[in-house]
């Protein structure tokens, strides 16, 4: 089947401690992303990445990073500088160019206490 | 700053009803348009793309209204099953191709 992975499902951290979000695909998308989402509001875009080795930031990039080595995996790190990292996280992808819709992984339930 | 509004709702309807969405957004050189379904807790899935001439899959019916920066969604006989939140999601290029998302309205769709 192909599809978009992420996982864990849920995530527990102490504060101060840096987590990485795995985020695999199979659909041999170009492009993917990943976005956060809090309780009452909008997705909003951390990075993105359209090809293999190059990535950007999105509106909320401050306290993240990332990688993309290789095109099926673009793994998400919160650091210990984002400030409330709590939240649904959610990993997508497209195939890439204008006007493509994208498709969402099943998303990480990160706590940070 | 780009943006996307919603009615929040929720939207309570009975079975049956038909029911539409709406939503506005605030650039206008946004290329393409899309209606995604939330469930509870569960990651937005694709529900229809928007054209400029209207496009109707089943039940839904989607409309764009470029001048009004306008874009809708009808649900005719509504199930139990459509019961959700609908994210309305403006995409943008500018070389990179990213998404701008409302932050959804909620359904509630009662027996």
């Amino acid at each position: 089947d192909g599809g978009i992975t992420q996982s864990p499902k849920y995530l527990f951290r102490k504060e101060g401690q840096n987590v990485t979000l795995s985020c695999e695909q199979n659909l041999n998308h170009d492009a993917m992303y990943w976005y956060r989402q809090d309780p009452g509001q909008g997705l909003r875009l951390i990075y993105y990445s359209q090809i293999v080795n190059d990535f950007q930031k999105g509106d909320i990039a401050e306290g993240y990073s990332v990688s993309r080595e290789k095109k099926e995996s673009f793994p998400l790190t919160v650091t210990s500088a984002q400030k409330n990292p709590t939240a649904f996280y959610l990993c997508a992808s497209s195939i890439g160019g204008q006007g493509k819709e994208q498709y969402f992984g099943p998303g990480t339930r990160l706590t940070v206490t | 700053r780009k943006e996307v509004e919603q009615d929040p709702g929720p939207f309570n309807v009975p079975e049956g009803a038909t029911v539409a969405f709406n939503c506005t957004y605030s650039n206008s050189a946004s290329q393409s348009f899309f209606w995604y379904r939330q469930d509870c807790r569960k990651e937005p899935k694709l529900l229809m793309s928007v054209y400029s001439s209207g496009n109707e899959d089943g039940r839904f019916t989607a409309q764009l209204n470029r001048a009004s920066q306008y874009i809708s969604l009808l649900i005719r006989d509504s199930k139990l099953s459509d019961s959700a939140t609908y994210l309305c999601v403006v995409n943008e290029w500018s070389g990179y191709s990213t998404l701008t998302f409302g932050k959804g309205t909620m359904l509630l769709v009662s027996p």
